[in-house]
């Protein structure tokens, strides 16, 4: 997608292993989210940035970490991969309304499966 | 109760059929209403945005808010093959610090 790059776009690894999964931005926005996606809950938050540094966690943080250290790059981590963490994991983008649209762009996703 | 319930279908219609996809929520702070378009193995894209009650028209496409019976709408007039995807409401309240609340998603198929 314009402007909001994931990487990698799969990914089968190993169970107790870390798994480190990027977004990059090109659009300079302040708001970054990490979404996992799974049949029968749709997208749920796992955590947020709203800066450099600024973190918060979501609905479903248990086991994920992020960091974001450049206001373009926001990275989500698996400590210990279980196999609960299998899904597609969608990063999102928003300048929070400063151009009139608080709709947020989602970049085209990672499928992870924990083997 | 989730905040946002949204029927997952599938809902599989005739080419050229109107399409009525809904949700319900339950928070009264929601202003700002949205819907996406998911093909699959994509991210979901915004197809339509919305602010407090009323329409709002984008070609085939018509979003509709009542919050006094917290509820939305989109209708897809005149629907293609290519409408086949996942529809995914989504809500969020004033502030910048509310986020992006999203219903489950409606699968639709048009058929040919």
């Amino acid at each position: 997608d314009a402007g909001i790059t994931q990487s990698p776009r799969h990914k089968v690894t190993e169970t107790g292993t870390p798994v480190t999964l990027r977004c990059h931005q090109t659009e300079n926005h302040r708001y970054m989210y990490w979404y996992r996606q799974d049949p029968g809950h749709g997208l749920r938050l796992i955590h947020y940035s709203y800066g450099v540094k600024d973190t918060d966690k979501g609905e479903v943080s248990d086991g994920y970490s992020v960091s974001r250290s450049k206001t373009e790059d926001f990275l989500l981590t698996l400590e210990s991969a279980t196999s609960s963490q299998t899904s597609v994991y969608f990063c999102a983008i928003s300048d929070s309304g400063t151009k009139g649209n608080y709709g947020y762009t989602f970049g085209s996703g990672t499928r992870l499966t924990v083997v | 109760q989730k905040e946002v319930e949204q029927d997952p279908g599938p809902l599989s219609v005739p080419e050229g059929a109107i399409v009525s996809l809904n949700c319900t929520y339950s928070n009264s702070a929601f202003q700002y209403f949205m819907w996406y378009r998911q093909y699959s193995r994509k991210g979901p894209e915004l197809l339509m945005y919305t602010y407090s009650s009323g329409n709002k028209e984008d070609g085939r496409f018509t979003a509709q808010v009542d919050k006094s019976s917290k509820y939305i709408s989109l209708f897809i007039r005149d629907s293609q093959p290519s409408d086949s995807a996942t529809y995914l409401c989504a809500m969020k309240g004033a502030g910048t610090a509310s986020k992006l609340t999203f219903g489950t998603g409606t699968r639709l198929q048009v058929m040919l």
